[in-house]
């Protein structure tokens, strides 16, 4: 079982906004603005998409978007695109000894 | 470019040992913390462990999992990181990827650049 929390799957259709939650605890997500979100399509390695809750890094399209609420995080994806459609994890910072923690991933399918 | 490129992966007997390089290019590689992540087939990201910059000691973090068996260490006049693992059990099989910390901070806050992966299976 993952540290993080994350929904299985989400899908949406061309154009749509869809938003993937990210649940943690105080001692992760609550307490540090650490959070980082990856895309990664089948066969490759992991790509950043968003860093400290909410920072995008030189490359990654302004229709990605991360923000913060208490314990959970989210990424928004907003104009929904086939090239989309990979598996997305977030990760944290975390007081506990295991530095970083990563959610259990969520499947993106585009309609 | 910014690269990182893993290698050294393969299939090792469960109690042997391993080691994993990681070189780097396009960049001052001795600036960053460098990080292992890895990822079971078919399962989802796990941190391993990482090294911060000589700046904020060089010193060496890991997850409870791997804790005295993997080491991490960098050669920053060849801009190559290594993990090497001890004592390896079936669990470990995974793609291991080498990632650079995002920033040069004293914590392994994010991973921006992620290497091609190399694939580390542990059967007898």
């Amino acid at each position: 079982q993952s540290a993080l929390t994350q929904p299985a799957s989400v899908s949406g259709s061309p154009g749509q906004s869809i938003t993937i939650s990210c649940t943690g605890t105080s001692s992760d997500v609550g307490g540090y603005n650490y959070v980082s979100w990856y895309q990664q399509h089948p066969g490759k390695a992991p790509k950043i998409m968003i860093y400290e809750v909410s920072n995008r890094p030189s490359g990654v399209s302004n229709r990605f978007s991360g923000s913060k609420s208490g314990n959970t995080a989210s990424l928004t994806i907003s104009g929904l695109q086939a090239e989309d459609e990979a598996d997305y994890y977030c990760s944290s910072y975390t007081s506990s000894s295991t530095l970083v923690v990563f959610g259990g991933g969520t499947k993106l399918t585009v309609l | 470019e910014v690269q990182l490129v893993e290698s050294g992966g393969g299939l090792v007997q469960p109690g042997r040992s391993l080691r994993l390089s990681c070189t780097a290019s396009g960049f001052t590689f001795g600036d960053y913390a460098m990080s292992w992540v890895r990822q079971a087939p078919g399962k989802g990201l796990e941190w391993v462990g990482f090294i911060r910059s000589k700046a904020y000691g060089g010193t060496t973090e890991y997850a409870a999992s791997v804790k005295g068996r993997f080491t991490i260490s960098r050669d920053d006049s060849k801009s190559i990181a290594y993990l090497q693992m001890n004592s390896l059990k079936s669990e470990d099989t995974a793609v291991y990827y080498c990632t650079r910390v995002v920033s040069g901070s004293y914590s392994p806050d994010a991973f921006d650049i992620w290497g091609q992966g190399t694939m580390v299976t542990v059967s007898s």
